[in-house]
C-alpha cells in the first residue's frame, strides 16, 4: 500500500498570509504514460464530508478559489493556501489514486492565528 | 444538480450486519464509479471499494475483502454498501462519493455520510 505522510499535524496562520501543507506518497505517483500525478487534495469543515480541491496535483476544481494551488511532482507534493481566509479553517487531507488501495494522508488542520 | 443521498444512522450489535445506500441524481448514474470511504471518529479517511455503476465491476480494499460486497441498482439509481461481521472498530462515518472520471480515483461529489455506530 501507498503510504501518505503530512506536515506539518496543524498550523495557525493570520488571516490574509499563506499556509502551506506538505503531503508525501511512498511510493512515486506520477505516471509517465500520460505525464500526471494521481494525487488529490481535499478540504473537510466539521460535520461535513470532504470537498475537492484539487487533482492531478495542480488542478484546481471548478468554483474552488483560485488562492489555492497545488505542486509537486513524485513523492512530494505542497498545497499552498496564498492568502487565508476565515472560512479555509479546516482539516486538509491529500489522496493519491495512482494504486489501490486508494489512501489519504492523516490530515492537516489548519486554523487562525 | 448533482446529489447523493444516504439512508440514514444505523446502530447495530458485534457480529450483525449493515446495508447503506446511497442515491444518486442529477447525472447519468451509469456513466461513472461511485466509491465508499469511511472515517472513524476524529481520524482520517478510508477507502473500502467502488463500483462501476454501468457495468457493476467492483474492487474492495484487501482490508475489507470479504466482509463487504458493494451493488447497484441502476433503475434505482442506487449504490448499496453492505458490511458484516462488525466490530466496534467499524463505527464510523460511512460515505459514498463519485469518481470525477470513470478510472482516475478522485471524487467530485460526496454523500453526506451516515453514522454506523457498533456497540453492545
Amino acid at each position: 500500500d501507498i503510504v501518505m505522510t503530512q506536515s506539518p499535524d496543524s498550523l495557525a496562520v493570520s488571516l490574509g498570509e499563506r499556509a502551506t501543507i506538505n503531503c508525501k506518497s511512498s511510493q512515486r505517483v506520477f505516471s509517465s504514460s500520460n505525464n500526471k500525478n494521481y494525487l488529490a487534495w481535499y478540504q473537510q469543515k466539521p460535520g461535513q464530508p470532504p470537498r475537492l480541491l484539487l487533482y492531478w496535483a495542480s488542478t484546481r476544481e471548478s468554483g474552488v478559489p483560485d488562492r489555492f494551488s497545488g505542486s509537486g511532482s513524485g513523492t512530494d507534493f505542497t498545497l499552498t493556501i496564498s492568502s487565508l481566509q476565515a472560512e479555509d479553517v479546516a482539516v486538509y487531507y491529500c489522496q493519491q489514486y495512482f494504486n489501490t488501495p486508494l489512501t489519504f494522508g492523516p490530515g492537516t488542520k489548519v486554523d487562525i492565528k | 444538480q448533482v446529489q447523493l443521498v444516504q439512508s440514514g444512522a444505523e446502530v447495530k450489535r458485534p457480529g450483525a450486519s449493515v446495508r447503506v445506500s446511497c442515491k444518486a441524481s442529477g447525472y447519468s448514474f451509469t456513466y461513472y464509479a461511485i466509491h465508499w470511504v469511511r472515517q472513524a471518529p476524529g481520524q482520517s479517511l478510508e477507502w473500502m471499494g467502488w463500483i462501476n455503476a454501468g457495468n457493476g465491476k467492483t474492487r474492495y480494499s484487501q482490508k475489507f475483502q470479504g466482509r463487504v460486497t458493494i451493488t447497484r441498482d441502476t433503475s434505482a439509481s442506487t449504490v448499496y454498501m453492505d458490511l458484516s461481521s462488525l466490530r466496534s472498530e467499524d463505527t464510523a462515518v460511512y460515505y459514498c462519493a463519485r469518481e470525477q472520471e470513470l478510472d482516475t480515483g478522485h471524487f467530485d461529489y460526496w454523500g453526506q455520510g451516515i453514522l454506523v455506530t457498533v456497540a453492545s
